[in-house]
């Protein structure tokens, strides 16, 4: 069975550009979680989403967005990009919305680099 | 404030050694700790999951142990292979906040053969 996918795996963009970041999750998941890890970090909590809504949103400003699609497959949109924003953006996925003891999966990541 | 702190920040050790990691958090209220191995430039994968009830939980050659009471955590890495070469990331699990998990920074561990 395939993983979570994440696509691209590399991306380079200017400052001011914008740039959308897919994630698929395991087949049958339905929660999705973006993740922002800057080189050196834990990662940091940008938002998750399940069965299309969002349910929690990290302490990122209102340049980050997100959505879900029916096939639970999500984006992640960041605009006006700052050289701050070069980071490996990772995407994870599980069953339900916040079960104690459930399993997060990790995409191999989206490694973005602004100039 | 949740807090994760891990130590040391980094380790190399020679192949065939053994070596343990350390994490100690201030989240509440708990709900579980997990360990997570993360390759450069690679997703992390997970290690073990441990609830309040659970001291120790092995997965191959890892160990996991807990402390609820001081609120500390190990991770043992027995007869370690070059493939161990990673970031250890303690990652603890509360029932409050965004998404409730407060990840440390990592231990970046290098095996030298």
């Amino acid at each position: 069975d395939a993983g979570v996918t994440q696509s691209p795996t590399h991306l380079i963009k200017t400052r001011g550009q914008q740039v959308t970041l897919r994630c698929s999750p395991i087949s049958g998941h339905k929660s999705v979680s973006w993740y922002q890890q800057v080189l050196g970090q834990g990662p940091q909590f940008i938002f998750q989403y399940y069965e299309k809504e969002e349910r929690g949103r990290g302490n990122f400003p209102d340049r980050f967005s997100a959505r879900q699609f029916p096939n639970y497959s999500s984006e992640l949109n960041v605009n006006a990009l700052l050289l701050g924003d070069s980071a490996l953006y990772l995407c994870a996925s599980s069953f339900g919305p916040q079960e104690n003891t459930g399993e997060l999966f990790f995409g191999e990541g989206s490694r973005l680099t602004v100039l | 404030k949740n807090q994760v702190e891990q130590s040391p920040q980094s380790l190399i050790i020679l192949e065939g050694k053994n070596c343990t990691l350390q994490c100690n958090y201030t989240v509440s209220p708990f709900s579980n700790l997990r360990w997570y191995k993360q390759d450069t430039g690679r997703g992390p994968v997970s290690l073990t999951i441990m609830t309040f009830s659970e001291n120790t939980k092995s997965n191959g050659r890892y160990t996991a142990t807990l402390d609820a009471d001081t609120k500390q955590s190990s991770l043992h890495i027995t007869a370690s292979q070059l493939s161990d070469s990673a970031s250890y990331i303690c990652v603890v699990k509360s029932g409050g906040g965004a998404d409730g998990l407060t990840f440390g920074k990592g231990t970046h561990l290098i095996i030298q053969p």
